[in-house]
């Protein structure tokens, strides 16, 4: 199965900075990377499908990048609302399979 | 509005099985793969597997294929996932979601707690 590896496994950061996540695949998967935010006692939400598109009503400080076996995802300007864990996960073979998750707190 | 309405939450006891549910309303399931997927407490996202409800056509992760079973009922617009012979370590938050690759639509997730 493709691992999904994301780094780093927590962050501090402050409000308005830029924020990089990194999703990297043991396989290439092509673009068939999303990206999913979680809150506590939330269900993920999609925020990013196809590795740079983004998802209806998604705020444009969201961006993804990647092909292959390397995947982005910035926040250009940390907001307070943005604090919560991120998924990657790739559908580029079966099985599915998610990332770690990056969890986002205040410094 | 597409939502996902997932059935309550559901307390098993070692060595039985339990059937979860999640209504769909505002689209056709047949359009569309059912997928569920887990978490366990504090942990991370886990992908179960997926169904096609226009055919019944299912796709398990391995370690899932012994242990879950994915249905679904176009009439009623529902999936279903029945979970077997449970364990303590099947303790988790079950969602289902929606969608052919990306999960654009979630279910609000379903805790099965596994106690004697």
């Amino acid at each position: 199965e493709t691992v999904m590896t994301q780094s780093p496994t927590s962050m501090s950061t402050s409000i308005g900075e830029r924020v990089t996540l990194n999703c990297k695949a043991s396989q290439s998967v092509g673009i068939n990377v999303d990206w999913y935010q979680q809150t506590p006692g939330q269900s993920p939400k999609l925020l990013i499908y196809g590795a740079s598109n983004r998802h209806t009503g998604v705020p444009d400080r969201f961006t993804g990048s990647g092909f292959g076996r390397d995947f982005t995802l910035t926040i250009s300007n940390m907001e307070a609302e943005d604090l919560a864990v991120y998924y990657c996960l790739q559908y580029g073979s079966i099985p599915y399979t998610f990332g770690a998750g990056t969890k986002l707190e205040l410094k | 509005e597409v939502q996902l309405q997932q059935s309550g939450a559901e307390l098993g006891k070692p060595g039985t099985s339990v059937k979860l549910s999640c209504k769909v309303s505002g689209y056709n399931i047949r359009n569309t793969y059912m997928h569920w997927v887990n978490q366990r407490p504090g942990k991370g996202l886990e992908w179960i597997g997926r169904i096609d409800p226009a055919n019944g056509n299912t796709i398990y992760a391995e370690k899932f294929k012994s242990k879950a079973t994915l249905t679904a009922d176009t009439s009623s617009n529902t999936a279903y996932m029945q979970l077997s012979q449970l364990k303590s370590d099947d303790t988790a938050i079950y969602f289902c979601a929606m969608g052919v690759n990306w999960f654009a639509y979630w279910g609000q997730g379903t805790l099965v707690t596994v106690s004697s």
